[in-house]
């Protein structure tokens, strides 16, 4: 089945503690996104990778960082997590950047809390 | 950066209901995008619209493309319980910026 995969799906952890959150996906798409949800402000992008080893700053990203190293996996990285960036987060892939505006596929969310 | 609003913010329907949602911008968009969050599930793509005055239709579903493509509507028919969720437009200017808008949550009472 096609689809993006993300893990975990519910995550507390302390403030300053680095945390990984994995995305894959098996659609052989090049382009994927991070996005962070919260109420009232719809979905504002963090991070996209148009291929591997591009990456680039989506209109939040500050406090995060991402990678692809290869297709399929685009990690987003907490180094030190603050309250702030208690959130639900969504990573979502297209076949390529132009292929965006035909719809993504977008994971199934973390919930992250930040104490 | 470009901003999307999305009205209502929230609604309750009864079950049966038509249910009627917009999404509105401040500058000229090219394309739009309704998307649907099922509760603890990632958006799903409903629409896309691609030309002022197109109306396309899903099932129960159709949005039009405003004509002064500053805006695009959703209007759902005869509503049932599965239609609870948070319903986002999202679209892309001419300067190629693409953004979501806030959603719309929709409660379907039975």
């Amino acid at each position: 089945e096609a689809q993006v995969t993300q893990n975990p799906r519910y995550l507390i952890t302390v403030t300053g503690k680095k945390l990984t959150v994995t995305c894959s996906q098996n659609m052989n798409h090049e382009y994927m996104s991070w996005y962070r949800q919260d109420p009232g402000l719809g979905l504002r992008q963090i991070y996209y990778s148009m291929n591997v080893e591009v990456t680039d700053k989506g209109d939040v990203p500050e406090g995060y960082k991402v990678s692809r190293k290869e297709k399929r996996n685009f990690p987003l990285i907490l180094e030190s997590p603050s309250p702030n960036q208690t959130s639900l987060y969504f990573c979502a892939s297209s076949l390529s950047v132009e292929s965006v505006l035909y719809g993504y596929t977008f994971g199934s969310g973390t919930r992250l809390t930040v104490v | 950066g470009q901003q999307l609003n999305q009205s209502p913010q929230s609604m309750f329907i009864q079950e049966g209901e038509d249910v009627s949602m917009n999404c509105t911008s401040s500058s000229i968009f090219n394309t739009w995008l309704w998307y649907k969050q099922d509760p603890g599930e990632g958006p799903v793509l409903l629409i896309a619209l691609y030309k002022a005055g197109e109306l396309t239709s899903n099932g129960r579903l159709t949005a039009q493309f405003g004509i002064t493509r500053k805006d695009s509507f959703l209007n759902i028919s005869a509503s049932i319980p599965s239609d609870v969720g948070i319903y986002f437009c999202a679209g892309r200017d001419y300067g190629q910026n693409f953004v979501f808008g806030p959603g719309t949550r929709l409660s379907v009472l039975p």
